[in-house]
């Protein structure tokens, strides 16, 4: 059974910090890796998605990597800004058509 | 594109009530999946409906139900509501073989009393 894990569970920092979000799930053998943020009380934004083939995607600020192997993900988001405080989930498929499996995410909050 | 659509927002229910749930997914999206968040947690899958059948479900009783209509759009359905089921209900859409990306809507959040 696939189990994810985010650490940490809560991170505050200050404005325009560099900061590295982590993910880890014990079944290597995914099919893709998505990361979300949610503000409180909404909905899911799909933020990042790597194919199990790839090594690393990137969005504006947003950069995410996959290590397979080690069953590792992390999210790097550069220059934060305020703008930034949520909470960012990390999901995985373990096939095509698969439901996603969440961690409990990281609660971020970004003080200007 | 009007991205994934759910209704009620809100919903306030008592115990021992049912509850219908609406969802209409991306345009373009064939297969939908419903989530429940509990406060504090990650989303956990319930079940997923594609060529209008439910094709897997996740660890949720039979008091969850749901249904996929001719243009993709669902529900879902639960019946004889528990303190428990209070949570955010999140929709999420995508296309059939075509990795597995997902989309979410805004969610439901129903309190039952």
């Amino acid at each position: 059974k696939q189990e994810v894990t985010q650490i940490p569970a809560a991170l505050s920092v200050p404005e325009g910090e560099n900061l590295v979000l982590n993910c880890s799930f014990t079944d290597s053998a995914i099919y893709n890796l998505q990361w979300f943020r949610q503000d409180p009380g909404k909905g899911l934004t799909s933020l990042l998605l790597i194919q199990s083939s790839q090594r690393e995607q990137t969005s504006g600020r947003l950069n995410a990597s996959l290590d397979k192997s080690s069953g590792r993900s992390t999210l790097y988001i550069a220059a934060s800004q305020p703008g930034d405080s949520a909470t960012y989930l990390c999901a995985v498929g373990n096939s095509g058509n698969t439901p996603l499996v969440f961690g409990k995410g990281t609660r971020l909050s970004v003080i200007a | 594109d009007a991205g994934v659509t759910q209704s009620p927002t809100h919903l306030i229910k008592t115990r021992g009530q049912q509850v219908t749930l609406r969802c209409s997914p991306k345009s373009g999206h064939d297969t939908v999946s419903w989530y429940q968040q509990a406060l504090g947690q990650g989303p956990q899958f319930i079940f997923q409906y594609y060529e209008e059948e439910e094709r897997q479900r996740g660890n949720f009783p039979d008091r969850f139900s749901g249904h996929q209509f001719p243009n993709y759009s669902s529900e879902l359905n639960v019946n004889a509501l528990l303190l428990g089921d209070s949570a955010l209900y999140l929709c999420a859409s995508s296309m059939r073989d075509r990795g597995n990306e997902q989309f979410f809507g805004p969610g439901t959040r129903l309190t039952v009393l």
